[in-house]
């Protein structure tokens, strides 16, 4: 059983520019929450994605939206990248919220 | 505003003695407390948690005791391994109707274990 996957490993990206990012959950799982963690932070709550809709949402801007597929994966969108934007976004899985599986993360730097 | 909060950044230990990891939070309303263990390059890993009705938890090795009074947590790793080398983060939430708020993370505390 693959655990929660993630993609891109690694990103680089020029201020202004819009990202991507991937997360696969771990087999069973429905619901799935990104966070942000800056050097030196604890993650950061960004959102949280069950049946395709967004059910809570962290303390960011509209920049950043994310959708949820109907084979449950989801995708984190960053527009107009700021240098303070470069962190590492985890991606947590959980059929129970407060069971969450996270995956490695994508390293994000905005040049 | 920091809701968790985890005032020593770094913490050594001798091998086969005890880690204390501790954690403060400013947010009367919590009522679950989690600690993962961080590995470098790899996502957070859930460790232990503990409902607000208990004070005190333990799994192996691991124990979290709670003082809710006092707004405080702390983990005890006994004996420490080096192994248990890692960033630790306290985390919390609420139960909200029937699920839990988002959950809030400390800023970690990195353990070296010394052989």
């Amino acid at each position: 059983d693959a655990g929660v996957t993630q993609s891109p490993t690694h990103l680089i990206k020029t201020r202004g520019q819009q990202v991507t990012l991937r997360c696969s959950p771990k087999s069973g799982h429905d619901t799935v929450s990104w966070y942000q963690q800056a050097l030196g932070q604890g993650p950061q709550f960004i959102f949280q994605y069950y049946e395709e809709e967004e059910r809570q949402r962290g303390n960011f801007p509209d920049r950043f939206s994310g959708h949820q597929f109907p084979n449950y994966s989801s995708e984190l969108n960053v527009n107009a990248l700021l240098l303070g934007d470069s962190a590492l976004y985890l991606c947590a899985s959980s059929a129970n919220y407060n069971e969450q599986f996270f995956g490695p993360g994508t390293r994000l730097t905005v040049l | 505003d920091q809701q968790v909060k985890q005032n020593s950044p770094s913490l050594s230990v001798q091998e086969g003695r005890i880690s204390i990891l501790n954690c403060d939070y400013t947010n009367s309303m919590f009522d679950y407390f989690l600690w993962y263990k961080k590995y470098p390059a790899e996502g957070p890993t859930f460790l232990i948690s503990i409902s607000s009705i208990k004070d005190k938890n333990e799994d192996g090795r691991f124990t979290v005791f709670l003082n809710k009074s006092a707004k405080h947590l702390s983990l005890h790793i006994v004996p420490s391994q080096p192994g248990d080398s890692a960033v630790y983060f306290c985390a919390a939430s609420v139960w909200v109707k029937t699920s839990y708020d988002k959950v809030i993370f400390g800023p970690g505390t990195s353990l070296s274990v010394i052989p």
